[in-house]
């Protein structure tokens, strides 16, 4: 989990609501994710950004947006037309080339 | 399209016994290949990769897995298992030929090593 946090730990949700999740991080790495991890299906992923002010649709982007303003942050929103938000969340980074990604610590966000 | 598939939900092993973890990919070009951990509630933390050369590739905590090209497997080992190795483990794959470092990730593995 080091070089990237992710706020908050926890996050309830009313429905209709809109809920941004937090990530930064201080590796100096251009790239960033998000995935949205369900029981059972693995990491899918949501939004990728290669560079600051770019951002690309993932595999399931319906629902959510994103910024990429600064290299350090990557701010996923939640909007009310996410159907079925409730999951865990986690972001991670990439340098270049064949590196790993880094992955934060998650938020898990629950819709009451 | 580049896939991966973990065959097994759950694996179970007594501790001091060697442990495998299966992964198979496919790619149309040449993979990178990766191994990462996850403990509950928590992130994912990386153990190894493959890029190329040698097909025996040793990580962290004395995993280690074996690249087999002819048969696209990645199979995550360790010579002895540890109840602390108790976790979510999920194989990951990229084509080298893709231009940029998206990642897809198998459904994971629950290693459950008992006392």
């Amino acid at each position: 989990d080091g070089g990237i946090t992710q706020s908050p730990k926890y996050l309830f949700r009313k429905e209709g609501q809109n809920v941004t999740l937090s990530c930064e991080q201080n590796l100096n790495h251009d790239a960033m994710y998000w995935y949205r991890q369900d029981p059972g299906q693995g990491l899918r992923l949501i939004y990728y950004s290669q560079i600051v002010n770019d951002f690309q649709k993932g595999d399931i982007a319906e629902g959510y947006s994103v910024s990429r303003e600064k290299k350090e942050s990557f701010p996923l929103t939640v909007t009310s037309a996410q159907k079925n938000p409730t999951a865990f969340y986690l972001c991670a980074s990439s340098g270049p080339m064949a590196n790993e990604q880094f992955f934060g610590p998650g938020t898990r966000l629950t819709v009451l | 399209a580049q896939s991966v598939a973990q065959p097994e939900d759950q694996v179970n092993v007594a501790e001091g016994n060697p442990l495998t973890v299966k992964c198979t990919y496919s790619v149309s070009g040449n993979p990178y290949l990766f191994w990462y951990v996850q403990y509950p509630n928590r992130g994912l933390q990386f153990l190894l990769k493959y890029i190329t050369g040698d097909n025996l590739v040793k990580g962290s905590y004395g995993f280690e897995a074996e690249f087999n090209k002819s048969q696209t497997s990645f199979h995550l080992k360790k010579p002895s298992a540890l109840v602390s190795d108790s976790a979510l483990y999920f194989c990951a794959v990229r084509d080298q030929n893709t231009g940029f470092q998206k990642l897809v990730f198998g459904t994971g593995t629950r290693l459950l090593v008992s006392p």
